[in-house]
């Protein structure tokens, strides 16, 4: 089956860029997507089809996806921008997620 | 405004079952495929299943093994899950979650989650 991998923490400091990497065997011949979720609440989707920000995201949001990886890039990180981040591809049929990525920002 | 609201999670005994539903709201539910995707405490998200618009193609987790059952009602704007069998693994919120199904699948709205505790 199809895995996706990503680092399980990341830290940075206010005003800092984040980037945030997913990979999987040939993920770049997909579309990647990332959410971002805050402690006790749903995930929310500020990526889609490897770069796209839906509506109410802010600019400081970005993605990339080639090869083996997905990175999704926080320019100006705020504190708001805490929680966990994880990638998301489709695969013959199926959803698959990436194991999560805890960011900090301190 | 779209709302997805889930509904029927608890605590049941290991081998028990419990039917989770999500009732849907601010969209036309019977032109989107819906999904539900699992989290266990303090880990990561699972896709659990998914469901076409009219329910001609239905997917499963493998980990699931055939112990849950996806369904819809389009004249009810509502999606259910059907679990059997279930074991502590299992605990978790569910959420489900409407897809977008163009150039890549990706979930755009989620509901608040309904929590399933799996324990004797």
């Amino acid at each position: 089956s199809y895995e996706l991998t990503q680092p399980p923490s990341l830290s940075v400091s206010p005003g800092q860029t984040a980037s945030i990497t997913c990979s999987g065997n040939k993920l770049g011949d997909k579309y990647a997507c990332w959410y971002h979720q805050k402690p006790g609440q749903s995930p929310v989707l500020v990526i889609y089809q490897d770069t796209k920000r839906p509506s109410g995201i802010p600019e400081r949001f970005s993605a990339t996806n080639s090869g083996n990886t997905a990175t999704l890039i926080i320019s100006g990180t705020q504190s708001m921008d805490e929680g966990d981040y994880y990638c998301q591809a489709w695969d013959s049929s199926t959803v698959v997620f990436g194991g999560g990525t805890k960011l900090t920002v301190l | 405004e779209v709302q997805l609201v889930e509904s029927g999670g608890g605590l049941v005994k290991p081998g028990g079952s419990l039917r989770l539903s999500c009732a849907t709201s601010g969209f036309i539910f019977s032109v989107y495929s819906m999904n539900w995707v699992r989290q266990a405490p303090g880990k990561g998200l699972e896709w659990v299943s998914s469901i076409s618009r009219n329910s001609t193609f239905i997917y499963y987790a493998d980990s699931l093994k055939g112990r849950f059952t996806i369904s819809r009602d389009n004249a009810k704007n509502s999606m259910y899950l059907q679990m059997n069998g279930l074991r502590a693994e299992d605990t978790g919120v569910y959420y489900c979650a409407r897809e977008v199904a163009t150039a890549g699948h990706y979930f755009d709205s989620w509901g608040q989650g309904t929590l399933v505790t799996v324990s004797s």
